[in-house]
């Protein structure tokens, strides 16, 4: 099946600095990526939905300042975590989704963020 | 709006037990409905998924069938094994209005005992 990699794996940081994840789809080019979040022994949240090329689309209570996403390439998509505080931390989680893997959603293998 | 609602769990079943996960759901339209799987350190993983009505996705001796009239989609196994203790994901989308996030429900942990 398609392949989704996320990098970096773990994450520790300090209050106040910003912190970039990667995910990209390995053998598919993904029209369209999905970031969300989930806390522990929780469901997943979406946080935004981004198509290659245009802006992302940002779920209701998501600050688009805080949570900048990029979509630069057909496999490859950015998160990145502004001044970020304890509170962002959680497990980041990336989707992905393309003509070549025909309608089905590929998961990455998410990224834990710890905030100090 | 869509929602998904699953049984709580954690559900501990001994190995060769027969499992069910019930989920039901809340949309308009034709949602497309999926199990996902998630097991301990890993990412999601697709499980099955079924697409239309009376469809049945199965998978790894796991199945289940989309049921429009009862807005159901159970999981089933017959005999689970120790290696399919995971959390369980019942989600849908709007592949039919192009409504591609996952709506997910709030995940069941299986715990299989040997």
């Amino acid at each position: 099946g398609a392949v989704v990699s996320q990098h970096p794996s773990r994450v520790i940081c300090k209050s106040g600095t910003s912190v970039k994840i990667e995910c990209r789809s390995l053998d598919f080019q993904a029209t369209t990526m999905f970031w969300y979040r989930q806390f522990p022994k929780q469901s997943l949240m979406l946080m935004a939905t981004s198509n290659e090329g245009s802006k992302a689309t940002y779920e209701q209570g998501v600050e688009k300042d805080k949570f900048l996403i990029n979509h630069a390439s057909l496999t490859l998509s950015t998160l990145t975590v502004t001044s970020a505080h304890p509170e962002d931390s959680s497990f980041y989680i990336c989707s992905a989704r393309g003509t070549g893997a025909g309608e089905t959603q590929y998961f990455g293998p998410g990224t834990r963020l710890l905030v100090l | 709006g869509d929602s998904v609602t699953q049984m709580e769990g954690p559900v501990t079943l001994s190995e060769e037990a027969f499992l069910t996960i019930n989920c039901t759901y809340t949309a308009t339209g034709y949602p497309s409905l999926f199990w996902y799987v998630q097991y301990p350190g890993e990412g999601l993983q697709l499980l099955l998924k079924a697409t239309k009505a009376d469809d049945k996705g199965s998978n790894k001796g796991f199945e289940a069938t989309y049921r429009k009239e009862t807005t159901s989609f159970h999981l089933e196994k017959g005999s689970v094994q120790v290696s399919d203790s995971a959390v369980y994901f019942c989600a849908l989308n709007h592949m039919d209005t192009g409504r591609r996030a996952l709506t997910f429900g709030s995940g069941t942990r299986l715990q299989v005992q040997p």
